[in-house]
This record gives structure tokens, sequence and C-alpha cells, in this order.
């Protein structure tokens, strides 16, 4: 069965400079999510989306925005990177209301390894 | 959403059943029980989740309590590739962001 697909899968830059992460959800789903995990810690919620509109924000810095698009892949911009935004960043997808209004499972994609130097 | 307690870590013999506890005492009545899992440095992985029926699929079985304070993940025949950290979350939110807590380490050996 189709995943989560997520690229780069491995990214190298330098403070200050500016990053897209890029994620495509399982055909057909219509939600995005976006998770950090720091060195160490658990998965922790940034954003999500739901048909390209924002439908939730977590602990996401200012100097990161993110988006989704018409075909519902979602993008991940950061800006302004800073040694602390080294992390693994994780999107998973789901179908909302896909079972009679219950919550939504989530799939994660392989994640993107961040690395600022 | 309410807070789950989970044992830091538990070791596990090949072949056996691992049962992983969780404690969710401040749950609510529409509060789903979820399990996923991370195996070093993957993406998490949907394990099962349940309401107030006890489920099952082909990975485990979900074992919730009647007052559903708590819930027990089994893992019928652990494998080596079971190692990982499990993580029980309870989500009420329809948009389903998961709140990570500090999970299991379940340590599967030989």
């Amino acid at each position: 069965a189709a995943g989560v697909i997520q690229s780069p899968r491995h990214l190298i830059k330098e403070k200050r400079e500016t990053a897209t992460l890029k994620c495509y959800p399982i055909p057909r789903h219509d939600t995005v999510y976006w998770y950090q995990q720091g060195p160490g810690q658990d998965p922790q919620f940034l954003i999500s989306f739901y048909e390209k509109m924002q439908s939730d924000k977590g602990s996401i810095p200012d100097r990161f925005s993110a988006q989704q698009f018409s075909d519902y892949h979602s993008e991940l911009n950061m800006s302004s990177l800073e040694l602390g935004d080294s992390a693994l960043y994780f999107c998973a997808s789901s179908i909302l209301w896909s079972s009679g209004g219950a919550v939504a499972t989530q799939y994660f994609g392989p994640g993107t390894r961040l690395t600022v130097l | 959403d309410a807070k789950t307690t989970q044992p830091p870590s538990m070791d596990c013999a090949e072949g056996r059943a691992a049962n992983l506890p969780c404690n969710h005492s401040t749950i609510s009545g529409n509060e789903y029980v979820y399990w996923y899992r991370q195996i070093h440095s993957q993406g998490p992985q949907y394990i099962i989740h349940g309401l107030k029926n006890n489920e099952t699929n082909e990975m485990a079985s979900l074992i919730i309590t009647e007052d559903r304070k708590s819930s027990t993940l089994i893992l019928p025949h652990a494998t080596l590739r079971d190692t990982a950290v499990y993580y029980c979350i309870v989500l009420t939110d329809s948009w389903g962001k998961l709140q990570f807590g500090a999970g299991t380490q379940v340590v599967v050996t030989p």
C-alpha cells in the first residue's frame, strides 16, 4: 500500500539558511500533520492542515511556516535556521471523519533528518 | 486530552507475549486510546486503537478496563523486530493531533 512520502530524507544546512521540507500524503488523505523530534526527545506536534486550511497549531516557531497545496501535498518552510532546529521532522496524513466522526488514524512518513551546522 | 502514564522500560523474551500497561485515569467518555510505536528514528507506526471495547488486529490486542482508566497492549508473540518505544496516547480532538508522552522502551531479547 502507498505510504506517506517525505523529501528530502536528509538535509544539511548552515545557520541562518532556509530549508523546505516536502510531504506527500497517502492518496485520498485530506489531512496532513507535521511533527518535530529533537535528539533524545519524543515527537512534538507542530501544525496541521485539512483541505488546504490550517486546522491546528502547536509549538511551531514563527520562523517556520507551512501550507497544503491543491494536490494535498504539504511543505514546511523553515527560515533563519538555528542549531536547535536540528531534528527529525515527520509528516503524517489521515482522512478526517474516516470512522463515522471518530478521530482519524494518522500514518507517518519516514521523516526528514535536518542537520544545522 | 487525558494524560497517560507508562512504565519507562520493559524487557520481553522473544516468542513470549509482551503486555504493555498504560494508565489514563482522567480519560473522558469520548476519548480514544491509541497505541503507536517507534523503531529507532523511524516514523511512528500505528498499532491499534479503541474506545470501550477490546480490539484485536494483525499486530496486537488492546484490552481496555471497564472503567476505561487503564489499558494493556498485548503483543502476542514478540520478535526482535518489536524492539521499539511504545506510546499510549489518549485522543479526543477530531483533528487528531497526537501528543506523545514518555512511552515504554521495549527490548525483546533472544
